[in-house]
C-alpha cells in the first residue's frame, strides 16, 4: 500500500459545483498535513494546511480524520481557475521528508 | 521576493553529457530537496539535505549526485545523462521542523536527454 494515496481523477465538474477529494495515508505516526495545488507546467504551491479541527479558507475546506487516516478537501462554488492538480502532503513525526500523493486532477468547465 | 531559484529552466543534453542544476533559497531554510516529476509518477525525491553539511539519498538517487554548498545552495549533478533522466526537476526548501514542514518549490527545470 502506498504511503499516501489519492484518486488521480480527473474530476470534471461545471462551474459553481461543489467537489471533494480524499487522500488516505498509511502511517499512523503522521503529524502534519497539507494540500498543495499544481498548475500545468508549474511548481506545486501550498494551498492550505490541514488542522485537526478542520479549517476553512474562503471556498476551500480541509478536514482531517485521524481514526480513518484520511484528509479531505472540499471546494465550493468551483471556478474555472480552480482547474489544477491537487496534491496531498503528509509529514511523519520526526521526519524531514514530506510524502506527496500523486495528485488529483480537477477540471472545471463552463 | 525570490524564494527558491533554480537554473537553468530548460536544457537539452546528449546522452553521456554531464550537467549541474543549481538551486538557491533566500528564506534561511535548513532543509533542501531535489525532486523529479514524470507524467503519472508524481513527485519523487532524488536527494535531500536536512541541514548544511549533510545530504541523504531519497527514493531515486541513482545517476545523480548533490552538493550542499552552503545553507543557501543545493546543486544536483548528472554525471552521464541518460534518456531516462528526461524529466522536470524541482528544487525545494523548508523549515527545520521535523514532522511540520511547509515546503516551498522552485519553478522547475525542464531537462531533455536525447
Amino acid at each position: 500500500r502506498k504511503e499516501v494515496e489519492q484518486d488521480p481523477g480527473p474530476f470534471n465538474v461545471p462551474e459553481g459545483a461543489t467537489v471533494a477529494f480524499n487522500c488516505t495515508y498509511s502511517n499512523s505516526a503522521s503529524q502534519s498535513f497539507f494540500w498543495y495545488r499544481q498548475d500545468c507546467r508549474k511548481e506545486p504551491k501550498l494551498l492550505m494546511s490541514v488542522y485537526s479541527s478542520g479549517n476553512e479558507d474562503g471556498r476551500f475546506t480541509a478536514q482531517l480524520n485521524r481514526a480513518s487516516q484520511y484528509i479531505s478537501l472540499l471546494i465550493r462554488d468551483s471556478k474555472l481557475s480552480d482547474s489544477a492538480t491537487y496534491l496531498c502532503v503528509v509529514n511523519r513525526g520526526g521526519s524531514y521528508i514530506p510524502t506527496f500523493g500523486r495528485g488529483t486532477s480537477l477540471i472545471v468547465h463552463p | 521576493n525570490a524564494g527558491v531559484t533554480q537554473t537553468p529552466k530548460f536544457q537539452v543534453l546528449k546522452t553521456g553529457q554531464s550537467m549541474t542544476l543549481q538551486c538557491a533559497q533566500d528564506m534561511n531554510h535548513n532543509s533542501m530537496y531535489w525532486y523529479r516529476q514524470d507524467p503519472g509518477m508524481g513527485l519523487r525525491l532524488i536527494y535531500y539535505s536536512a541541514s548544511e553539511g549533510t545530504t541523504d539519498k531519497g527514493e531515486v538517487p541513482n545517476g545523480y549526485n548533490v552538493s550542499r554548498l552552503n545553507k543557501r545552495e543545493f546543486s544536483l549533478r548528472l554525471e552521464s545523462a541518460a534518456p531516462s533522466q528526461t524529466s522536470v526537476y524541482f528544487c525545494a526548501s523548508s523549515d527545520l521542523i521535523p514532522g511540520g514542514n511547509t515546503i516551498y518549490f522552485g519553478e522547475g527545470s525542464w531537462l531533455t536527454v536525447v
